[in-house]
């Protein structure tokens, strides 16, 4: 059982937006602004597309956007296009000792 | 363009030790933390493992702590993970990353295999 909750799978239509929700606890996503978000295609290494809740790295389409409120991120993906199809991770900065939680991920279809 | 590039997984009987490797280049490695972290087969991704920049601070997931130690050569660019006392829970592609110490990875290398099976 992960430390984050995600849900396990989202679809869209080529187009749309999507939203993917991240829900953790006071000791992780409720108290630092430290969460990043990940995808990952089959067979292939999870990439960096949000960080610190909000940023996104040099390259990233500014498609990917990311918020937070309260325990809860969300990674918001506005014009869905086919090659967003992936599976999408959220990961949470939790203190000196854990360091690090993920979600467990989920599956992003676009139809 | 950085690159890191992992080495050494393989199959390994339960009880056994493996060494990997991690091969970066394209920055500076020495000014950078470097971490561990590990996906199982259709699961999710666990960190395991980091290691400061200069090898002063290394700390560990509970769920390899004693078995697994981290170590880096900032000489020849390299990160490594030794890891003990095999389990086949401990079955996964492991990947090595670019860590930021407030908590995110970028990037990741391609990851290396490692089962544990009998």
């Amino acid at each position: 059982q992960s430390a984050l909750t995600q849900p396990a799978s989202v679809s869209g239509s080529p187009g749309q937006s999507i939203t993917i929700s991240c829900t953790g606890t006071s000791s992780d996503i409720g108290i630092y602004n430290l969460v990043s978000w990940y995808l990952q295609h089959p067979g292939k290494a999870p990439k960096l597309i949000i960080y610190e809740v909000t940023k996104r790295p040099s390259g990233v389409s500014n498609r990917f956007s990311g918020s937070k409120s309260g325990n809860t991120a969300s990674l918001t993906i506005s014009g869905l296009q086919a090659e967003d199809e992936a599976d999408y991770y959220c990961c949470s900065y939790a203190g000196s000792i854990t360091y690090v939680v993920f979600g467990g991920g989920t599956k992003l279809t676009v139809l | 363009q950085v690159q890191l590039v992992e080495s050494g997984g393989t199959l390994v009987k339960p009880g056994g030790s493996l060494r990997l490797s991690c091969a970066a280049s394209g920055f500076t490695f020495s000014d950078y933390y470097m971490s561990w972290i590990r996906q199982a087969p259709g699961k999710g991704l666990e960190w395991i493992s980091y290691i400061s920049s200069g090898t002063t601070y290394t700390n560990y997931a509970d769920s390899v702590k004693g078995r697994f130690t981290i170590s880096r050569d900032n000489a020849k660019n390299s990160l490594y993970l030794q890891m003990n006392s095999l389990r086949v829970e401990d079955t996964a592609v492991y990947y090595c990353a670019k860590t930021y110490p407030s908590g995110w990875f970028d990037p990741w290398g391609q990851g290396t295999l490692v089962t544990v099976s009998s």
